[in-house]
C-alpha cells in the first residue's frame, strides 16, 4: 500500500543554518504530495503542497520539488529561525483516495539560538 | 474565521472507564476526520463522514470505538471500555469536500487522552 518515509528525528540546527529534511513515498499513480507542521500545543498546519511531477510548493522560505523519478518531496530552507522548530510531516493522498492523507512519522526541528 | 474546535484539550481516565471527545468543525466544511495519532508517530485515520454519512470507517475499532455526526456538523468520538493502549492524541480536521482543492484538510488542536 502507500506509504511514506521521513528522516528520523530529532534535527538540531543553530539559527540561520540551512535546513532538509528528507522525504521519500511509495505509491501507485500520481499522488499529491504535503508537508504538514505542528507546532508546540497547536494542530497540523498544512506547510505546502505540490500535486503534480516537479511542482515546487513553496511557503513561509520554506521549498519542496516533487520528484517522481526519485519518488522524494524533500524540505528544504536556506536559514531557519527559532520559530521554526515544531515537528514536521510529511505526507500523501492518493490518486485513487483523495481524501485519504498518509502521514510519515514526522521529524521533531528544534533550531538553536 | 474560526477553526476547528475540539474538547477536552486533556483527559486522564482509568482504564475500563469510557471517554468521549468533541468536534466541531469549520463552518460549511462538509467532509469531517478523525485520526489517531500515537506519540511519535504521524497521524492515521480512523474515520472521515460525508455530512453525516460514515463512508470510511475501516481502521475504526469497531468493537470498543464509535462515532457519530448526528446533524452533518459536530462529531462525538467515543471509547467504552478504554484501555491501556488507547493513550495517544484524537485528532479531528476538516474538509470542504473531498475533491480537487476543496480536501485540504485544517486540523483541530487535538485531544490529549492518557489511561491509567
Amino acid at each position: 500500500g502507500d506509504s511514506v518515509t521521513q528522516m528520523e528525528g530529532p534535527v538540531t540546527l543553530s539559527e540561520e543554518a540551512f535546513l532538509t529534511i528528507n522525504c521519500t513515498y511509495t505509491a501507485t499513480g500520481y499522488p499529491s504530495l504535503f508537508w504538514y507542521v505542528q507546532y508546540p500545543g497547536e494542530g497540523l498546519q498544512l506547510l505546502l503542497k505540490a500535486t503534480k511531477a516537479d511542482d515546487k510548493g513553496s511557503n513561509k522560505g520554506f521549498e519542496a520539488t516533487y520528484r517522481k523519478e526519485t519518488t522524494s518531496f524533500h524540505l528544504e530552507k536556506g536559514s531557519v529561525q527559532v520559530s521554526d522548530s515544531a515537528v514536521y510531516f510529511c505526507a500523501l493522498s492518493g490518486y485513487s483516495s483523495a481524501s485519504k492523507i498518509i502521514f510519515g512519522s514526522g521529524t521533531r526541528l528544534s533550531i538553536r539560538p | 474565521e474560526a477553526g476547528v474546535v475540539q474538547s477536552p484539550r486533556y483527559k486522564i481516565i482509568e482504564k475500563k472507564q469510557p471517554v468521549a471527545f468533541w468536534c466541531n468543525p469549520i463552518s460549511g466544511h462538509n467532509t469531517l476526520y478523525w485520526y489517531l495519532q500515537n506519540l511519535g508517530q504521524g497521524p492515521e485515520l480512523l474515520i472521515r463522514y460525508e455530512n453525516e454519512e460514515a463512508v470510511d470507517d475501516s481502521q475504526l475499532p469497531k468493537d470498543r470505538f464509535s462515532a457519530e455526526r448526528l446533524k452533518g456538523v459536530d462529531s462525538t468520538l467515543k471509547i467504552q471500555p478504554a484501555e491501556l493502549g488507547d493513550s495517544a492524541v484524537y485528532l479531528c480536521a476538516s474538509s470542504l469536500g473531498t475533491s480537487g482543492g476543496a480536501n485540504e484538510q485544517f486540523f483541530g488542536p487535538g485531544t490529549r487522552l492518557t489511561v491509567l
